[in-house]
């Protein structure tokens, strides 16, 4: 079946980049997806991209797509205090309705 | 994009009772789904609810647990019946629009 994996923990320095990583195993994946948890919220959809396309950017964050690894980023450029949360990866194939999302990754931002 | 609310956004209960939860979307959509976040772990999809059909359950998840309501197009109800301790989690209600996913703020429920 279709997985999507994930570390489950990044710490960074405040204005340092964070890297977050993401594998997949359905091939046939059409969308992929980042998602931000803040506590005690719910989701909030950061950005996504189409799987033929293998980088988006949209201002600190920049989204990078290698369909033929399964490996898809998002790399936060000046990471904030306000960044830490959770992020989800998330994918989409063509005949599923619904998403398959990762464990969520924890970004700690430390002073 | 689509702006969801969820109604309450915590309860405490108690073991045997039910809660109902109320979810609604600010524009009509097909496609509504009910997801439960256990404690520090990832989103696990209970049911996908379409308007005037019956949900639709993952494996796991049964309608005499979880019933859900679909009325309209903008409005969900996911009811969690004759509750225990282990269904203390976050509920999040989503809709699809429609190559995205847009969810709600959860509601926080403790089962005492």
């Amino acid at each position: 079946g279709e997985d999507v994996e994930q570390s489950l923990f990044l710490s960074v320095r405040e204005g340092d980049s964070s890297v977050i990583n993401c594998t997949y195993t359905d091939s046939s994946s059409t969308y992929l997806y980042w998602y931000k948890q803040e506590p005690g919220a719910g989701l909030q959809l950061l950005t996504y991209i189409f799987s033929n396309m293998d980088m988006k950017q949209d201002q600190r964050l920049t989204v990078l797509l290698n369909k033929k690894d399964k490996h898809l980023s998002l790399r936060i450029a000046d990471t904030q205090t306000g960044d830490s949360a959770i992020y989800f990866c998330a994918e989409k194939n063509n005949y599923g309705q619904n998403f398959v999302f990762g464990p969520g990754t924890r970004l700690s931002v430390l002073p | 994009s689509a702006v969801i609310s969820q109604k309450p956004s915590r309860d405490i209960c108690q073991r045997g009772t039910s809660l109902t939860i109320q979810c609604q979307v600010d524009s009509q959509v097909t496609m509504m789904f009910w997801y439960r976040q256990q404690p520090g772990q990832s989103l696990t999809l209970i049911a996908t609810a379409n308007q005037g059909s019956e949900a639709t359950y993952e494996s796991g998840f049964v309608i005499d647990k979880f019933p859900i309501s679909r009325p309209n197009l903008t409005f969900s109800t996911l009811t969690v019946s004759n509750m225990s301790p282990e269904d203390s989690s976050i509920y999040l209600c989503s809709s699809k629009v429609p190559d995205t996913q847009y969810f709600g703020p959860g509601t926080r429920l403790t089962v005492l």
